[in-house]
């Protein structure tokens, strides 16, 4: 069936160093694709969606493009901050007629100063 | 900023007991939706709703679940006999059109402990 699967974690950075958090994915069809954030003590937010190959998301410094070749959307950021320590899922939508996000198991992101 | 809320944040029950997770939903919002994640795994779906009947549910969404949206506001997850299994935080979202790459707003969640 469709999955997602993605770098386990946790991740700690250095403030300023590059970040990518790899996510690959299974999926029949078209799917979209998405990176959701949740910072401590709060809910799942959308950072950044995809919905067709070679499409890039994009919000915030951070970046993922649909590579439909190598079924992937890789998380990358250039310069990550301390305030972008947090749990990040990838998740896909197998196709346009449903809803139900299929996520990740998440990656936590640690920054230091 | 409209958010979801969910409440209670942290649940404890005896295994065998009624348990009812609540959500208010961003008020114009029309599709809503339960996950839940078990410690350690990912976040699964469990139903979507919409114009007060289920439009989508999983495997995991037996009979012992049933969703209600009893108001005008609130949306509820109710689980008839809990086991142990069903310890998880729960989480509720919403979204205001029905498409394949709409964006779901989530609630901060509700831990549920079940002993």
């Amino acid at each position: 069936g469709d999955s997602v699967t993605q770098m386990e974690g946790p991740v700690t950075l250095s403030e300023e160093a590059f970040l990518t958090i790899n996510c690959t994915y299974t999926a029949t069809g078209y799917p979209s694709l998405f990176w959701y954030v949740q910072y401590p003590g709060e809910g799942l937010q959308l950072l950044l969606k995809a919905t067709k190959a070679d499409d890039k998301g994009s919000n915030k410094g951070f970046e993922a493009t649909y590579r439909k070749e190598t079924t992937s959307f890789h998380l990358e950021k250039g310069s990550v901050q301390v305030s972008d320590s947090a749990v990040y899922f990838c998740a896909l939508i197998p196709n346009q007629a449903g809803t139900a996000l299929i996520f990740g198991k998440g990656t936590t992101l640690s920054v230091s100063s | 900023e409209p958010e979801v809320t969910q409440t209670p944040s942290h649940q404890v029950t005896q295994m065998g007991q009624e348990v009812i997770l609540r959500c208010v939903p961003i008020s114009n919002h029309l599709y809503f939706y339960w996950y839940r994640q078990i410690l350690g795994q990912k976040v699964e779906f469990l139903v979507s709703f919409y114009n007060n009947e289920i439009s989508e549910k999983s495997e995991i969404f037996d009979d012992q679940f049933s969703v209600e949206r009893p108001d005008g506001s609130n949306f509820t997850l109710k689980i008839r006999s809990t086991k142990l299994e069903d310890s998880a935080m729960y989480f509720c979202a919403s979204s205001p059109i029905r498409t394949g790459n709409n964006e779901q707003f989530f609630g901060p969640g509700t831990r549920l402990t079940v002993l």
